[in-house]
Formats: structure tokens, sequence, C-alpha cells
């Protein structure tokens, strides 16, 4: 497998644009997971899903952000209009079932390489 | 609510050498622990989790970790390290009953020949 693919690796822009990130995760994988890091708050998590419903998105910064995820295979994450404190780099990762958190099923999150957004 | 503390920004070590990094944590429920390690330019990967059982456990490339329930403590270990241990390493919790990783601060090794 290709792992979880993340495009644009690189993402510059000017601020009151709007910036698509997008995100494939492992094929057979339930759950999906959007953070960002920066070096002021380290990772967030923003929000996930599981089987393609949003599940928690109590990270979400604004309402200049949003996510989809339209099928099991592909999620975005929305920022419009963007800023430069949203300069960071956004992770996805993805995990199969987990169950229940530290169950005999539990299972790692597997993350992808991450999106660097520049907002001048 | 679930917090880590990574205790050092930053540890430089000379290959071969030994590595220790400090984790605490704190939670009003059963959480389980997580070691991810960072390369430049790269997402994270696991290196190792504590769920039950040993409290000793043993992860990828050589390391270890060592979960301490009385001083809520789960720190990284490896008895000799190699340049390529250049990276960023993170400690993570989640509570038992959540889904939702908390990550600490990170701490970045560097491995001098």
């Amino acid at each position: 497998d290709a792992g979880v693919i993340q495009s644009p690796r690189h993402e510059v822009t000017e601020m009151g644009q709007e910036v698509t990130l997008r995100c494939k995760p492992i094929s057979g994988h339930d759950y999906l997971f959007w953070y960002r890091q920066t070096m002021m708050r380290g990772l967030e998590l923003l929000i996930y899903f599981n089987n393609n419903v949003p599940i928690d998105d109590s990270g979400m910064p604004e309402d200049r952000f949003s996510a989809k995820m339209p099928n099991a295979s592909f999620s975005t994450l929305k920022i419009q209009p963007s800023e430069p404190r949203d300069s960071a780099v956004y992770f996805c990762a993805s995990s199969p079932e987990p169950g229940l958190a530290g169950g005999p099923d539990y299972n790692e999150q597997f993350f992808g390489p991450g999106t660097r957004l520049t907002v001048l | 609510a679930q917090s880590v503390t990574q205790l050092d920004s930053q540890v430089p070590v000379f290959e071969e050498a030994p590595v220790e990094l400090r984790c605490n944590y704190s939670s009003s429920v059963s959480v389980y622990l997580f070691w991810y390690v960072q390369y430049p330019n790269q997402g994270l990967q696991l290196l190792l989790k504590y769920l039950s059982g040993s409290t000793l456990v043993k992860g990828i490339n050589g390391f270890e970790a060592e979960f301490n329930k009385s001083q809520t403590s789960f720190h990284l270990r490896k008895p000799s390290v190699h340049i390529s241990d250049t990276a960023e390493y993170f400690c993570a919790v989640i509570a038992s009953n959540d889904y939702k990783l908390s990550f600490g601060a990170g701490t970045t090794v560097t491995v001098r020949a």
C-alpha cells in the first residue's frame, strides 16, 4: 500500500485566498484524522471522521475551516479565507477500525507526509 | 482531559551513546501511551505503544519505553543511538474511553558522530 497520500506537499498562498488540502487514506481504514502542527501549539487534532461521517470537530479553530469526506478514499480540509496565522503543517492520518481505544483490536494511526502551508 | 509533558525540548547525543527521552502525563481516567518519531519532512511513525500488560514495551529500531503508573511517566530509551535516529520524538496519550490522541510538544534528538 502507498500509505496515506496528501496533496499538495507545499502550498504558498496569499492572505484571503481559499486553500484546499487533500488526503487519501489507506484503503480499508475506517477512521480519518486531520491534525495541524505549529511551533507554538504543537500537534493538534482538528477533526476526525468515522466511515465518512464527522465525529468530533471540536478542534477546528474557527468557521473559516471546514472538512469533508465525500467517500471512503478522499477527504478535504478547506480554509476560506486563509490568514497568515494558518501557516502550519497539516497532517492527515488514517486508522483501521480501532474499536475501543486500547482494546485488543486497537490500531495505530498512520500519518501522511503532511502539507506545509504558508499564507503570506 | 489528558495532557502530556515532554521534559526536554532538545537532546544532543553522540553516536553509540544511550539516550532517554522523558514523558509525563496527567489524566483522570485510564490512558494508553505512545511514542511517535518524525524524521525531517516526513509524517509521524509509531515507535511503540503501551496498552496493557508488561510495563516494559519494546518498539522498532531498538527503542523501548517503561510505563510507570505511580509516577505517571512513560520514558523512552535506546542503549546505543545511530546518526539515523536524528529526529523529533513525540509522546502521546489517549484516554481509554476516547479515540483522540493528545501529543506532547516533542523532543528533538540530534545525534552527532
